[in-house]
């Protein structure tokens, strides 16, 4: 099971918009509603950040919004601000004998 | 306050073991799987295995199939990954995560482990 591929790096200024894309394969983003996306910190844990697509776990932020066309899902961050600089991840169930595949991870800086 | 300690990591030989421990407080730690996944250093994150929450079933990344083993007790809320066969790829932070379906949402703050001679 490869890793989904991301962009390495996205960066914007703040208060614009920015989106993250996340290309699978109909065997894993593709064949289910189940991408997330996490957020992570240098030297942090992860932070869920989206789940099933787009939905957004109690205590996220609406400037987060998640879709999904065909085999690559896509993570929105409008209004950017300082504190979003971080690094993203996109993770997808696959049904699979490896059940959850991530992505390569996208650095989004802050211009 | 749900949180997630990891322990257990350090420097270890090739061909050495190691196990970890996760110790979950702050939620209902029977009503979720639990996952193991690790981040190589300048790497991406990369499952590594997870079991129900009786115990009774278990998966692994293909890799790492035969060489680790994972394994919870419920009465100390506390989840296990034993790490035999190691070699140097397997250098990592190793994260306790909880499993929904189809997500992770509560994550530890990791432990390091370096495979080296």
């Amino acid at each position: 099971q490869s890793a989904l591929t991301q962009p390495a790096s996205v960066s914007g200024s703040p208060g614009q918009s920015i989106t993250i894309s996340c290309t699978g394969t109909s065997s894993d983003v593709g064949a289910h509603n189940h991408v997330s996306w996490y957020q992570q910190h240098p030297g942090k844990a992860p932070k869920l950040m989206i789940c099933d697509v787009s939905d957004r776990p109690s205590g996220i932020s609406d400037r987060f919004s998640g879709s999904k066309s065909g085999n690559t899902a896509s993570l929105t961050i409008s209004g950017l601000q300082a504190e979003d600089e971080a690094d993203y991840y996109c993770s997808s169930y696959t049904g699979r004998s490896t059940p959850y595949v991530f992505g390569t991870g996208t650095k989004v800086t802050v211009l | 306050e749900v949180q997630l300690v990891e322990s257990g990591g350090g420097l270890v030989q090739p061909g050495g073991s190691l196990r970890l421990s996760c110790a979950a407080s702050g939620f209902t730690f029977t009503d979720y799987w639990m996952s193991w996944v690790r981040q190589a250093p300048g790497r991406w994150l990369e499952w590594v295995a997870n079991i129900k929450p009786d115990g009774t079933e278990t998966e692994f990344l293909d890799s790492v199939k035969g060489r680790f083993t994972i394994s919870r007790d419920n009465a100390k809320k506390s989840v296990y990954l034993h790490l035999n066969t190691l070699r140097a790829e397997d250098t990592a932070v190793y994260y306790c995560a909880t499993q929904s379906s189809t997500n992770h949402k509560y994550w530890g703050q990791g432990t390091l482990v370096t495979v080296s001679s």
